[in-house]
């Protein structure tokens, strides 16, 4: 079993749905990261939690440490957020990261 | 404005070669790392350095070398050892090792053919 499993792999939805997507951890963090990845490959961070909830425009992140999960929310989507958004959880040394969840958003 | 650059953005090798990726920051970031993506897998961490002149084996580090002769500069060389080496590559860093607040790069594709 993964460190850190990510739910659903894959999302499509209309523009203007509301999106969740979950991260479920087995390890001790100190923080969590949320980050989008674009087709082109690059890799930006989009939240840094270790308690409670951010939001950032549109997005909202939220973490739960006793149930060792967080999940990040897309209001009103647009077909710009279509990209992977990968879950990378801090222990002691390094980052361990989710398998990625593609989101499409179409119009 | 600060950032991490990574080049070649594509990169094809014949097998049996050994190539080098570049990543250069321009942050005074202490730490930096090597990542590995492969399709539906999670990014593995290959190399990181903590310091000048250091630098210390990750999760998958057989067939890969670096090193760490600037604070600005991290490359990886991927070499003939490397069994499976096409792959998606990022480099990342930190202001310290294990600090909040990654950057990464735009990463290099290597095929090799």
């Amino acid at each position: 079993k993964n460190e850190v499993e990510q739910s659903p792999q894959n999302l499509t939805a209309q523009e203007g749905e509301f999106i969740t997507i979950n991260c479920s951890y087995s390890v001790g963090i100190s923080a969590l990261h949320w980050l989008q990845q674009h087709p082109g490959g690059g890799i930006v961070s989009l939240f840094m939690l270790s308690s409670g909830k951010k939001k950032h425009g549109r997005l909202i992140a939220t973490i739960n440490i006793q149930e060792k999960h967080s999940s990040l929310h897309i209001t009103a989507s647009h077909p710009r957020d279509s990209a992977v958004y990968i879950c990378a959880v801090q222990g002691a040394q390094k980052l361990v990261f989710g398998q990625g969840t593609r989101l499409t958003i179409n119009p | 404005d600060g950032g991490i650059t990574q080049s070649p953005k594509y990169l094809f090798r014949k097998e049996g070669q050994n190539v080098t990726l570049s990543c250069e920051q321009n942050l005074n970031h202490d730490a930096m790392y090597w990542y590995r993506q492969d399709p539906g897998q999670g990014l593995r961490l290959i190399y990181y350095s903590q310091i000048v002149n250091d630098f210390q084996k990750g999760d998958i580090a057989e067939g890969y070398s670096v090193s760490r002769e600037k604070k600005e500069s991290f490359p990886l060389t991927v070499t003939s050892a490397q069994k499976n080496p096409t792959a998606f590559y990022l480099c990342a860093s930190t202001p310290t090792q294990g600090a909040y607040g990654y950057t990464f790069g735009s990463g290099t594709r290597l095929t090799v053919v």
